[in-house]
């Protein structure tokens, strides 16, 4: 168990709809990422997060957006989704950039678009 | 823009064998990590490497780094079926944080 919570595990949803991923850090990390795992594109990092405050951008779509909160939890949206969103999205978090330690990953949300 | 592939893509071997999964990168990093996925199941960290010449063992595995070469190795020996699993190696790009991942190689050992 890696420590990071990702809610819900699987998603099934339609296309031009929305939904919210959530992830819980593991405790003491300040950091989050979040990634998209799909067959055609791998593993691609889309947005990272530290103490509330956006820290780095990749691959990120104009309709999805994420944020971190207070609690140091985020929440990765998606909106207007079609077909090709359907992937496995994971979150991870560290203590803080720039440290020499791995990022430990949730156990993901698998999002499936109909 | 960082590029990190990895050699091969698919590995089939038989229990009791050795073998050497390769990653490469473009430019310059100063950290790697080799990730362990099993199907529809989390990344599980392995080795975090940190400077040329780094070297980790952790029971059959082996991870290598030459920073110069922009390469590193994961040795599997006498390998059993538990370690079937896709294992991905990710460098981190210098002065930003974000992960970039190989494409992965689907390790499958047969008994």
């Amino acid at each position: 168990d890696s420590g990071v919570t990702q809610t819900p595990k699987h998603l099934i949803t339609a296309t031009g709809q929305r939904v919210t991923l959530r992830c819980s850090p593991r405790s003491g990390d300040l950091s989050v990422y979040w990634y998209q795992q799909s067959l055609d594109q791998g593993l691609q990092f889309l947005i990272q997060y530290y103490n509330g405050e956006e820290r780095a951008k990749g691959n990120i779509l104009e309709r999805f957006s994420a944020q971190q909160f207070p609690d140091l939890h985020s929440e990765l949206n998606l909106s207007s989704l079609e077909l090709g969103d359907s992937a496995l999205y994971f979150c991870a978090s560290s203590v803080a950039p720039g440290v020499n330690q791995p990022q430990h990953f949730g156990d993901g949300t698998r999002l499936s678009i109909l | 823009e960082l590029k990190v592939e990895q050699n091969p893509l698919f590995l089939s071997m038989q229990e009791g064998k050795n073998y050497t999964i390769y990653c490469n990168y473009s430019t310059t990093s100063d950290r790697l990590y080799w990730y362990r996925q099993d199907p529809g199941k989390s990344l599980e960290s392995l080795f975090v490497l940190l400077s040329n010449g780094a070297v980790k063992q952790e029971g059959r595995l082996m991870a290598s780094l030459d920073t110069k070469a922009r390469l590193s190795t994961l040795h599997i020996t006498a390998a059993v079926h538990d370690l079937s699993a896709t294992y991905f190696c990710a460098v981190i790009i210098q002065g930003a944080q974000k992960l970039v991942f190989g494409q992965g190689t689907r390790l499958t050992i047969n008994p």
